[in-house]
């Protein structure tokens, strides 16, 4: 069966670390993947796509790789701070409809 | 940049009453939107795929007949829950994309809903 499964439902870290979130997948082969942000009782806010010919893609502190051998995609968020402290979600495009399967997130504390 | 619009953001019905929710897309033309659900502390379902001018693809295990999805223009899609029920209390997110923006898809600020 097809499964979206990101590592331990919570992630506590310190301040000023680097925080590595990963997402695995089975039985997609996905177009793209999309990590989003969301915090509590709001919508899911788009962070970065990678696409499946990309291995790494950056955006300020944050940077996503892609591995579609080992079918996993890592999101780091480097020089942590209390802001980050959210729930990331990844998400498969596995269509060209932009269909989005999302997987189970991970909720991130940054303590200071 | 895009912005994906939903209303209301909370609405608390009486079981067995219906309930309307907008998604708007306000700058950019929208072919299709989403509608997802989502239950406290668990991940966005999917629950329809909206197209304009068309029917709505329902996931398996969702009621066509108690979730009325109307796509009537290309920046509004509306989700009717029909004879609600507390089960069905939940938040429902409306998602968007725009051709002009590649493949970003953009999220509406979801919408609460209550049945008592």
């Amino acid at each position: 069966s097809q499964k979206i499964e990101q590592n331990s439902e919570a992630l506590n870290i310190q301040e000023g670390k680097t925080a590595t979130l990963t997402c695995n997948y089975t039985n997609y082969s996905p177009a793209y993947l999309q990590w989003y942000r969301q915090d509590p009782g709001r919508g899911p806010v788009f962070l970065l796509l990678i696409r499946e010919n990309e291995k790494e893609k950056r955006k300020e502190r944050l940077k996503v790789t892609f591995d579609t051998t080992l079918k996993q995609s890592l999101f780091h968020i480097t020089a942590s701070q209390p802001a980050d402290s959210a729930t990331y979600l990844c998400a498969l495009v596995h269509n060209a409809g932009n269909m989005l399967t999302f997987g189970g997130g991970t909720r991130l504390m940054v303590k200071p | 940049g895009a912005v994906v619009s939903q209303h209301p953001s909370r609405v608390i019905c009486k079981s067995g009453t219906s309930v309307k929710i907008e998604c708007r897309s306000l700058d950019f033309q929208a072919t299709t939107m989403f509608w997802y659900r989502q239950f406290p502390k668990q991940s966005l379902m999917l629950m329809a795929t909206s197209n304009e001018g068309s029917k709505a693809t329902y996931e398996q295990g969702v009621e066509k007949d108690k979730f009325l999805i109307n796509h009537a223009s290309l920046t509004l899609s509306t989700l009717t829950v029909t004879s609600a029920h507390p089960e069905d209390s939940s938040f429902y997110i409306c998602s968007a994309s725009s051709s002009s923006s590649g493949n970003t898809i953009y999220f509406g600020e979801g919408s609460w809903l209550t049945v008592v």
